[in-house]
């Protein structure tokens, strides 16, 4: 089966780290990735990891551990526009089927 | 144009009815992507095609749904006797080929059957 979680909602204050967690089962894995999608807009992508480790690029840092089934989205210097849902998102065979978590929401607070 | 285009941006529609919705993917991306997004949810994947073909189409809920890509660029989802429940924003995204890191996604229709 195909199963993807995240925390539904969460706040943070400006100026803060805050970290999205997202566990997965999947029948296949070709890539981990996490989107920002704000409210009534499209997801845009923001990174991906295939192997273990920490991507960083910039304010945001992706980590991955494939032997958990884990992954987490670290973002830091937090402003008021990432008030936005972030979406992990497994691709299951290579370059086709892409699952989606529900999403977290995240709101930051002056 | 730059990005994903979709039409309309917004389709309303009675029980029933046959809809017809756009996907224009960004020129040269042979990989394009269908999902519907219900709200507070994620996107959920329909429909995938690399080129012309429909490479995999598991996530099309039924025999309703159906999709096109005659030319390998423009694509079509093809909605028969809607239903209520197929009330969602669709989702296009495309990408340079299959295996590429990142989708571009489109700003999505918003579809509701009345």
């Amino acid at each position: 089966g195909q199963n993807i979680d995240q925390p539904t909602e969460m706040t943070a204050t400006e100026g803060a780290i805050v970290q999205i967690n997202c566990t997965y089962q999947t029948s296949g894995f070709n890539g981990l990735f996490w989107y920002q999608q704000h409210a009534g807009e499209a997801p845009t992508f923001l990174s991906y990891n295939v192997l273990d480790g920490l991507e960083e690029k910039g304010r945001f840092s992706s980590f991955l551990s494939r032997s958990k089934g884990y992954s987490y989205l670290l973002l830091k210097e937090l402003q008021m526009k990432d008030s936005a849902s972030y979406l992990c998102a497994v691709r299951d065979n290579y370059g086709q089927n892409f699952v989606f978590g529900p999403g977290t929401r995240l709101s930051v607070l002056p | 144009g730059a990005g994903v285009s979709q039409t309309p941006s917004n389709k309303v529609t009675e029980k029933g009815k046959y809809v017809e919705l756009r996907c224009d993917p960004i020129s040269g991306h042979t990989a394009l992507y269908w999902y519907r997004q219900s709200l507070g949810q994620g996107p959920e994947f329909l429909i995938y095609f690399q080129g012309t073909g429909a490479a995999d189409d598991s996530g099309l809920p039924n025999d309703r749904f159906f999709a096109v890509r005659p030319e390998g660029s423009v694509s079509t989802l093809k909605i028969q006797r809607t239903e209520r429940g197929d009330s969602a924003v669709y989702l296009c995204a495309s990408s340079l080929i299959g295996t590429s890191i990142e989708q571009f996604f489109g700003p999505g229709t918003r579809l509701t059957v009345l």
